[in-house]
């Protein structure tokens, strides 16, 4: 069956723009979280989405945030955008919550 | 506050040995551990995982060893392959209650040179 996609793979914005992400998870998967990872940090968890409702929240500013749909299609967003938003945001699916995650190849964000 | 730390930002290994990749949490609340491995211009794929009620779990060339009092996870990879060079994540979770969300470590990036 088909991974997970997301959209779009690469995306260069400016400086106090706006910008929308999309996640499409494996069929049947409810569970989809959203990761930034910049170099030396690792993944670092933005929040998580099960059956429409969030679930769990990471440490990132009100400038971020989600949304899923009943076909447990994702959105992120992120508003006001500043330099340090530059990383690559990836996308996890999962049956529920107690299992491994599949990861998107993530979309690249560049902010000039 | 890290609360997953991969204190080996790089490894160099040569093919055919092993390969041991640490990691160390903090949070005595984990429960689960999990190994993702990372290629450029891909997303994480997952490797193996390791539920505390166990101490090893094997899978092929690759063994995850858990110390629960030390706060301590790695894995091993035996005979180490030019295929296994990527960056591997170490994981973790506390499935037991209701905050459930996965931690993950900074990364080792793994190059085994032919």
């Amino acid at each position: 069956k088909a991974g997970v996609t997301q959209t779009p793979r690469y995306l260069i914005k400016t400086r106090g723009q706006q910008v929308t992400l999309s996640c499409s998870p494996i069929s049947g998967h409810r569970s989809v979280s959203w990761y930034q990872q910049t170099p030396g940090q690792g993944l670092q968890f933005l929040f998580e989405y099960f059956s429409e409702t969030q679930r769990n929240k990471g440490n990132f500013p009100g400038r971020f945030s989600g949304r899923q749909f009943s076909n447990s299609r994702s959105e992120m967003n992120v508003s006001t955008l500043e330099l340090g938003d530059s990383a690559l945001y990836l996308c996890a699916s999962s049956l529920n919550k107690k299992n491994e995650q599949f990861f998107g190849p993530g979309t690249r964000l560049t902010v000039l | 506050d890290q609360q997953v730390k991969q204190n080996s930002p790089s490894l160099s290994v040569q093919e055919g040995r092993i390969s041991i990749l640490n990691c160390d949490y903090t949070n005595s609340m984990f429960d689960y551990f999990l190994w993702y491995k990372k290629y450029p211009a891909e997303g994480p794929t997952f490797l193996i995982s390791i539920s505390s009620i166990k101490d090893k779990n094997e899978d092929g060339r690759f063994t995850v060893f858990l110390n629960k009092s030390a706060k301590h996870l790695s894995l091993h990879i035996v005979p180490s392959q030019p295929g296994d060079s990527a960056v591997y994540f170490c994981a973790a979770s506390a499935m037991k209650t209701s905050y459930d969300k996965v931690i993950f470590g900074p990364g080792t990036s793994l190059s085994v040179i032919p």
